[in-house]
């Protein structure tokens, strides 16, 4: 268990549909990421977060994307008007970012998203 | 050309070989990440390491700046080793802490 749950595991749409998926931390870390992971290929930074402000969007964020943290625990990542482009691993990740002291911190992901839009 | 590239991209191996993924990037990184991925998805955070060696069980990581590469080693492979394992970089001076992946290596252990 790394501390992070991810809901819905999976999710099956059509073209045109709006999605929203959430990740909750179990424990409070300042920043959160969103990744998205297509098939055979490695995580790609989509935004992150430091507590509820959303410091930093991806190029690969278009206009249909949208992501919150209103409280600084939670967050969810809304897609509007999929498109078959969209099927992708989205992941959500937790840390706690550069530590005075200790550095870098490491991050946590949650078990992931699996689009599928058909 | 990836920021980010691993060798190899598939590897079979008997259990108990002993086994080495290699990692090589381009950029100034703060810290390297090797994270484990099984069949569903879940990603695991196995070492983060800026210099030297880090060791946990079978697995040890081992990393050299100056040659901008990194090295995961599993002693005594088992087929429950099997997975993707995917090193990633914080980039030195960027945005503190999102990362740039590899494309993963996908091991399998044959029993």
């Amino acid at each position: 268990d790394t501390g992070v749950s991810q809901d819905p595991r999976h999710k099956i749409t059509k073209r045109g549909q709006n999605v929203t998926f959430r990740c909750d931390p179990i424990s409070e870390h300042n920043r959160l990421y969103w990744y998205r992971q297509t098939l055979g290929q490695g995580p790609e930074f989509l935004t992150y977060f430091q507590n509820e402000a959303q410091l930093e969007k991806s190029r690969l964020l278009s206009d249909r994307f949208s992501a919150e943290r209103p409280k600084g625990s939670f967050s969810t990542l809304e897609i509007q008007r999929t498109e078959q482009g969209d099927s992708a691993m989205y992941l959500c990740a937790i840390g706690m970012g550069y530590l005075p002291g200790r550095g870098t911190d490491t991050q946590y992901f949650g078990p992931g998203t699996r689009l599928t839009v058909l | 050309k990836n920021e980010v590239e691993q060798s190899p991209q598939n590897l079979t191996a008997q259990e108990g070989e002993f086994i080495t993924i290699n990692c090589s990037y381009s950029v100034g990184i703060s810290a390297l990440h090797w994270l484990q991925q099984h069949p569903g998805g879940g990603i695991v955070s196995l070492f983060m390491l800026s210099s030297g060696k880090k060791k946990h069980g079978r697995l040890i990581a081992t990393i050299n700046i100056q040659e901008k590469h990194s090295s995961l080693h599993i002693t005594a492979s088992h087929p429950r080793d099997s997975a993707v394992y995917i090193c990633a970089v914080m980039v030195y001076g960027g945005s503190q802490g999102n990362l740039i992946f590899g494309k993963g290596t996908k091991l399998s252990v044959k029993p």
